[in-house]
């Protein structure tokens, strides 16, 4: 069955970066895009992108580039966020979420990583 | 940006209620419209994709509805493995874009 299990919850201060993995299994890994979506305390989700996990290509949405890096490593089957320079409203739930068949939008998602910003 | 308003941000409901769930688009968005299910701690789930189509192995109780702007998850004959917060996602253009979500409780 097809599972995406992040790593866990990472505590950060101001200006340090972090990386959240998402490692896939139960499908091939390249056959199916990756997105990543936010969700900020009390606030609903933010999709921040995508990237195709054949070809490696991201497609940032606004406002989620400059800082906000996906990667992958093909060989485990991960999909990686690397948020760098943090600032306290980076504080948020990630989720990584697979991209299903052409025209399904997201068919399974990731159980989501708490970043917390702060001194 | 296609913008959805969800509604209602809360719910209620009695063991045995008919509940809906309204999400409206901004502007035309055909059925590309899903609903998943999300439990506290847990990944979310998909059930209900392409605005009418239950998703495989979901429970026939949930239904979708609807086309272009406006959408509906009804949840029939509710219980209580149905308490979770539910949302709504388009995927008809970039940027996708989420509905704020509705927390569904039992009385």
């Amino acid at each position: 069955q097809v599972q995406l299990v992040q790593s866990g919850s990472e505590l950060k201060k101001p200006g340090a970066s972090v990386r959240v993995s998402c490692k896939a299994s139960g499908y091939t890994f390249t056959n199916y895009p990756m997105t990543w979506v936010r969700q900020a305390p009390g606030q609903g989700f933010e999709w921040m992108g995508y990237i195709n996990t054949n070809t490696g290509n991201p497609t940032y949405a606004q406002g989620f580039t400059g800082r906000f890096v996906f990667s992958l490593d093909t060989s485990v089957s991960t999909a990686y966020l690397q948020i760098s320079s943090l600032k306290a409203e980076d504080t948020a739930i990630y989720f990584c979420a697979r991209v299903g068949e052409v025209a399904t939008g997201v068919d399974y998602w990731g159980q989501g990583t708490l970043v917390t910003v702060s001194s | 940006e296609t913008t959805l308003t969800q509604s209602p941000a809360f719910l209620s409901a009695t063991p045995g209620d008919i509940v809906h769930i309204s999400c409206k688009a901004s502007q035309d968005i055909d059925d590309d419209m899903n609903w998943y299910q999300q439990k506290p701690g847990e990944a979310a789930i998909f059930i209900i994709q392409e605005a009418t189509t239950l998703v495989p192995g979901i429970p026939p109780r949930f239904s979708g509805s609807g086309f272009g702007t406006d959408f509906t998850l009804t949840i029939n004959d509710i219980d209580s493995e149905d308490v979770a917060y539910y949302f709504c996602l388009q995927h008809d253009s970039f940027p996708w874009t989420f509905g704020q979500g509705t927390k569904v409780e039992l009385k």
